[in-house]
């Protein structure tokens, strides 16, 4: 079993849909959690941070964690074309210097026009 | 402009032979990693490097090396021991504040390696 698990989609989804994009874990011991969204032939870029249960929210972007169930979330309302890359969930046990991170597969996301 | 710059951006080598991708940074960061993206596997660790000459293997360094002699460049070699060695390889940076903080890692643009 991976430690961390993601839908790799793709996912289809008109303009202007809501958009929800999850990913699972095994290690209770990870504490940090990222969002990370890559366009193609791109290095990933960070969207979103969390590090407590409970919600983030940025602009059209909510990232939602949810530690007793091992299960995070990013929500993206009002999706734009602009939008489409994939996501990659990302997590962590540690900071600073050890900050190594696992990262899910990634979900393909094309919003249509 | 500060950032993460990888070069070449695509590269091919032959069966056998050993290839250098650079990775430089100008953002002042202390640490330094490098992963491999493959399909279906998300991103793996090859190695990170805390400080100037000193590094770590990560999880899947077997056929890889780095070297640590300046604080803005940290070059992997594929080796000829490696495998399955196509792939998209990134370079990545992080300040270091404690280990009780989370500290963002920033991506260059990755190296496409191809073996022929």
């Amino acid at each position: 079993q991976k430690e961390v698990e993601q839908d790799p989609g793709p996912l289809s989804v008109p303009e202007g849909a809501i958009v929800s994009l999850n990913c699972t874990y095994s290690n209770s011991a990870f504490q940090y959690f990222m969002w990370y969204r890559q366009y193609s032939r791109k290095g990933p870029e960070l969207l979103m941070y969390t590090y407590s249960s409970g919600n983030k929210e940025d602009g059209r972007f909510t990232a939602q964690v949810d530690k007793s169930s091992k299960y995070i979330s990013l929500f993206i309302r009002d999706s734009q074309p602009s939008d489409s890359a994939t996501y990659l969930c990302a997590m962590s046990m540690y900071g600073g210097a050890t900050n190594k991170l696992i990262f899910g597969t990634g979900t393909l996301l094309a919003v249509q026009p | 402009d500060g950032g993460i710059t990888q070069s070449p951006k695509y590269l091919f080598r032959k069966e056998g032979q050993n290839v250098t991708l650079s990775c430089e940074q100008n953002l002042n960061h202390d640490a330094m990693y490098w992963y491999r993206q493959d399909p279906g596997q998300g991103l793996r660790l090859i190695y990170y490097s805390q400080i100037v000459n000193d590094f770590q293997k990560g999880d899947i360094a077997e056929g890889y090396s780095v070297s640590r002699e300046k604080k803005e460049s940290f070059p992997l070699t594929v080796t000829s021991a490696q495998k399955n060695p196509t792939a998209f390889y990134l370079c990545a940076s992080s300040i270091v504040i404690g280990r009780a903080s989370y500290n963002e890692q920033f991506f260059g643009p990755g190296t496409r390696l191809t073996v022929l």
